[in-house]
């Protein structure tokens, strides 16, 4: 079975700073791969997907995620947050065969600080 | 259009009474998915719909669990008995599943907070 490991619980990173989120997944073959943000009060909104190809992925909101097969990751990344990003971000990987079900990590809380 | 909505927003509901949360899907989409997110953890699959096809139930955690789904309309999770760790904020994803490539983008409900005293 498939799972999403998000090391990182809780980051603090200053307006303007650059932000890495790391996700590591664990499944048997190429994955499709996912980050979600969930702001407070709102629902899960998908920032970017990964299913082949390119494995450098741009999202909405300025946010990248590249993908690396032999460490089985998918980071995130913003080159120069806004104090509007605060919030909390999944990763999560869904299988290419199936009801494509999403298996989610628990969750990287964002805050930033001015 | 309109999102995927849900409701209640909130329920609060004594030990050992029945539930029922509600979702309706973005029209169009065939296939329909209930999560539950306990508090400072990951979203749990619990049950997907696919257009006619049976359900996929392999993530309902207990027989007190169910849902149903009228077409590819509403859809309802029903909860019997609650119990105290029954409490968590249950997400309805919605989804249309073409004959595009690559994963089809769930669309995810504001969620419905269930506590159960």
């Amino acid at each position: 079975a498939q799972s999403v490991t998000q090391p990182d619980i809780h980051i603090t990173v200053s307006e303007g700073a650059s932000l890495e989120l790391r996700c590591n997944y664990s499944y048997g073959a190429t994955p499709y791969l996912f980050w979600y943000v969930q702001s407070p009060g709102q629902g899960l909104q998908l920032l970017l997907k990964y299913f082949s190809g390119d494995t450098l992925v741009q999202g909405i909101k300025g946010f990248e995620a590249e993908f690396k097969r032999s460490q089985s990751s998918f980071n995130l990344r913003k080159p120069s947050v806004h104090w509007s990003d605060a919030a909390e971000y999944f990763c999560a990987v869904g299988v290419r065969f199936g009801n494509e079900k999403l298996t989610f990590g628990t969750g990287t809380r964002l805050t930033i600080i001015p | 259009g309109a999102g995927v909505s849900q409701s209640p927003s909130n329920k609060v509901t004594e030990k050992g009474k029945d539930v029922e949360l509600r979702c309706d899907p973005i029209s169009g989409h065939t296939a329909l998915y209930w999560y539950r997110q306990r508090l400072g953890q990951g979203l749990e699959f619990l049950i997907y719909f696919q257009g006619n096809s049976a359900p996929d139930k392999s993530g309902l955690p207990s027989d007190r669990f169910s849902a149903e789904r009228t077409g590819e309309s509403v859809s309802t999770l029903t909860i019997q008995r609650t119990q105290q760790e029954d409490s968590a904020v249950y997400l309805c994803a919605s989804s249309y599943r073409g004959g595009r490539s690559g994963p089809d983008t769930q669309y995810f409900g504001p969620g419905t907070r269930l506590t159960v005293l």
